[in-house]
């Protein structure tokens, strides 16, 4: 069965501060892998997207690694603000146009002041 | 771009009637429409695919003759919750596909008394 694990479950950091959250998938094989921020009460928002010959994609504050070999991506988010506080969903699409994605069990991340 | 709408975005209705929710790519034609379910600190759960002009596929578990989804044409799908109940209480969750990837709507609240 295809899984995709996010560690850690929930995180609470200072404001300002940097953190990496973690995927590890056995989705195989992949067409790309993304992460999405959800806002509590909205749908998910794109963040990256990686295909399997990438290792690094950003988007401002959001640096995204991809290790096709140990099935490993992680996020990480550099000098936190307090909107960061959401749930982050690691997403993996198989190849071919409409198959089915698998989504990460999330992490939830808590900026306080 | 590509945008999804969903309508409305916060529903409240009486056990045992029925509630309309509407998805649109508003900027994009989707050859693929998805419903999710997401209840409180879980992740999205895929109830059903649905290609423009054909039957929904409804994942393991899922009513279709409860949740009865319409996809009328390339840029609408429609999920009908019919003779709802408490249990149905949940957030639900859009998504429209086309050759550039998969893009989620801001979802629609449901609560049913």
């Amino acid at each position: 069965k295809n899984q995709v694990e996010q560690s850690p479950q929930s995180l609470i950091i200072l404001e300002g501060k940097n953190c990496t959250l973690q995927c590890n998938y056995t989705v195989s094989p992949f067409s790309n892998l993304r992460w999405y921020k959800q806002d509590t009460g909205r749908g998910p928002v794109s963040l990256t997207i990686m295909t399997f010959s990438e290792n690094t994609k950003s988007n401002g504050r959001y640096t995204a690694t991809l290790d096709a070999d140990t099935k490993q991506s992680s996020l990480h988010i550099t000098a936190s603000q307090l909107s960061d506080s959401a749930s982050y969903i690691c997403v993996v699409l198989p190849p071919g146009g409409y198959q089915k994605v698998t989504f990460g069990t999330g992490t939830k991340l808590q900026v306080i002041p | 771009g590509a945008v999804v709408s969903q309508h409305p975005s916060w529903v409240i209705c009486k056990s045992g009637t029925s509630v309309k929710i509407e998805c649109r790519s508003l900027d994009f034609q989707a050859t693929t429409m998805f419903w999710y379910r997401q209840f409180p600190k879980q992740s999205l759960m895929l109830m059903a695919t649905s290609n423009e002009g054909s039957k929904a596929t409804y994942e393991q578990g899922v009513e279709k003759d409860k949740f009865l989804i319409n996809h009328a044409s390339l840029t609408l799908s429609t999920l009908t919750v019919t003779s709802a109940h408490p249990e149905d209480s949940s957030f639900y969750i859009c998504s429209a596909r086309d050759g550039r990837g998969q893009f989620f709507g801001p979802g629609t609240r449901l609560t049913v008394l």
